[in-house]
């Protein structure tokens, strides 16, 4: 079945350190690929998306590039802000009659000031 | 607002009472679907609605769990016989279609506990 494997946390960074959050993936034929954020008390948010190979999506200075020769789909920012702590999800979609979403544990970050 | 609204935000009651839990999607989605999220874990998908059927239930961890939605809209989750493991945060979230590239968005969630 669909897997999403993500780093495990919390990672701790100082303000404008340069973030990777890894995310791998195990589907059958073509998902698309997600990143989501939950800050605290609140549900989650699409941060962004890519919907076929060598596809990078973008938002907020997060990045990540739809890698299928490795099947990952990292997550990176130049320079974290405080305003980014939150936990990252990184999810696959399929369709199959319905749009079957499988989401990884989620990566807790914590940026300090 | 224009987005998923879920209700209660709170709840807790006591272990062996019934819970009802409320979502209203965005306005236009015709597919709509419930998660478990437990503390420290990912998100556990309970069931999925396409209008005001559920094509699938397969995520429902017991009898003791059911879902409807009524007029392609508004949805309830309901837990019977309350037991302390069903404490957890319920999402709900909603999409536009079916279709892989469509995002789900998501409501702020019920946060249930059973003392």
């Amino acid at each position: 079945g669909d897997s999403v494997t993500q780093m495990e946390g919390p990672v701790t960074l100082s303000e404008e350190a340069f973030l990777t959050i890894n995310c791998t993936y195990t589907a059958t034929g073509y998902p698309s690929l997600f990143w989501y954020v939950q800050y605290p008390g609140e549900g989650l948010q699409l941060l962004l998306k890519a919907t076929k190979a060598d596809d990078k999506g973008s938002n907020k200075g997060f990045e990540a590039t739809y890698r299928k020769e490795t099947t990952s789909f990292h997550l990176e920012k130049g320079s974290v802000q405080v305003s980014d702590s939150a936990v990252y999800f990184c999810a696959l979609s399929r369709s199959g009659g319905y749009q079957k979403v499988t989401f990884g544990t989620g990566t807790k970050l914590q940026v300090i000031p | 607002g224009a987005g998923v609204s879920q209700s209660p935000s709170n709840k807790v009651t006591e272990k062996g009472k019934d819970v009802e839990l409320r979502c209203d999607p965005i306005s236009g989605h015709t597919a709509l679907y419930w998660y478990r999220q437990s503390l420290g874990q990912g998100l556990e998908f309970l069931i999925y609605f396409q209008g005001n059927s559920a094509p699938d239930k397969s995520g429902l961890p017991s009898d003791r769990f059911s879902a409807e939605r009524t007029g392609g809209s508004v949805s309830t989750l309901t837990i019977q016989r309350t037991q302390q493991e069903d404490s957890a945060v319920y999402l709900c979230a909603s999409s536009l279609g079916t279709e892989s590239n469509q995002p789900q968005h998501f409501g702020d969630g019920t946060r249930l506990s059973i003392l």
